[in-house]
């Protein structure tokens, strides 16, 4: 069983174009995460919601709106996509806020802006 | 800004113990050291946190020096599976976030 999985696995689209990303988990965590990793392979946080709260906002372009249904559950919504935003996406979790440092992550969403 | 220097690169022969170096030197006193790997096309995978003593797991042993401004990560039996990037996180207690830095990428040969 997938802990966390994440689709679509790849998604290739249009600049302009409007997309959104799905996570889901399934070890029962209160606390999931939304990463993006550039080009370079830096790995950086942009999101985090706790049991479907908004706790950590990185200063991430507004065009960027996480929405969380509920805890098992973490979607990432881009609008108006831009070229820039090309980059591997990877969703995470974690029981709570104060264990974010042990984290499961899913297999990431390889997002391409033509 | 990550808190930790790690070699870009380094390499170990299968069968053989990979040992990991980093550097942590401004580490505060309640800054757990953490372990990630990512492996090619796979998202970070959790291996190893230790405070101050050493920690050892199934998938590896984790050796902080005593004055803790650096740890060493131990693959015991490195196989070509254990090809990877290796990033060695510090961490603070309570909410800190996982600020992930450029790593080490180990190259196991046959």
């Amino acid at each position: 069983d997938t802990a966390v999985s994440q689709t679509p696995k790849y998604l290739v689209t249009q600049m302009g174009n409007d997309k959104s990303i799905k996570c889901e988990q399934n070890l029962g965590h209160d606390t999931m995460y939304w990463y993006k990793q550039d080009s370079k392979k830096f790995l950086k946080i942009m999101f985090s919601y706790n049991n479907k709260e908004l706790i950590i906002n990185e200063t991430v372009p507004n065009r960027f709106s996480p929405k969380s249904p509920d805890k098992a559950h973490l979607n990432l919504h881009i609008n108006s996509l831009e070229l820039g935003d090309s980059a591997v996406y990877f969703c995470a979790s974690s029981p709570s806020p104060s264990t974010s440092g042990t984290q499961h992550f899913g297999d990431g969403t390889r997002l391409s802006i033509l | 800004d990550a808190k930790t220097t790690q070699p870009t690169s380094m390499d170990c022969a299968e069968g053989r113990a990979a040992n990991l170096p980093c550097n942590h030197s401004t580490i505060s006193g309640n800054e757990y050291v953490y372990w990630y790997r990512q492996i090619h096309s796979q998202g970070p995978q959790y291996i190893i946190h230790g405070l101050k003593n050493n920690e050892t797991n199934e998938m590896a042993s984790l050796i902080i020096t005593e004055d803790r401004k650096s740890s060493t990560l131990i693959l015991p039996h490195a196989t070509l599976r254990d090809t990877a990037v290796y990033y060695c996180i510090v961490r603070g207690g309570g909410t800190d976030k996982l600020i992930f830095g450029t790593g080490t990428r180990l190259q196991v040969f046959p």
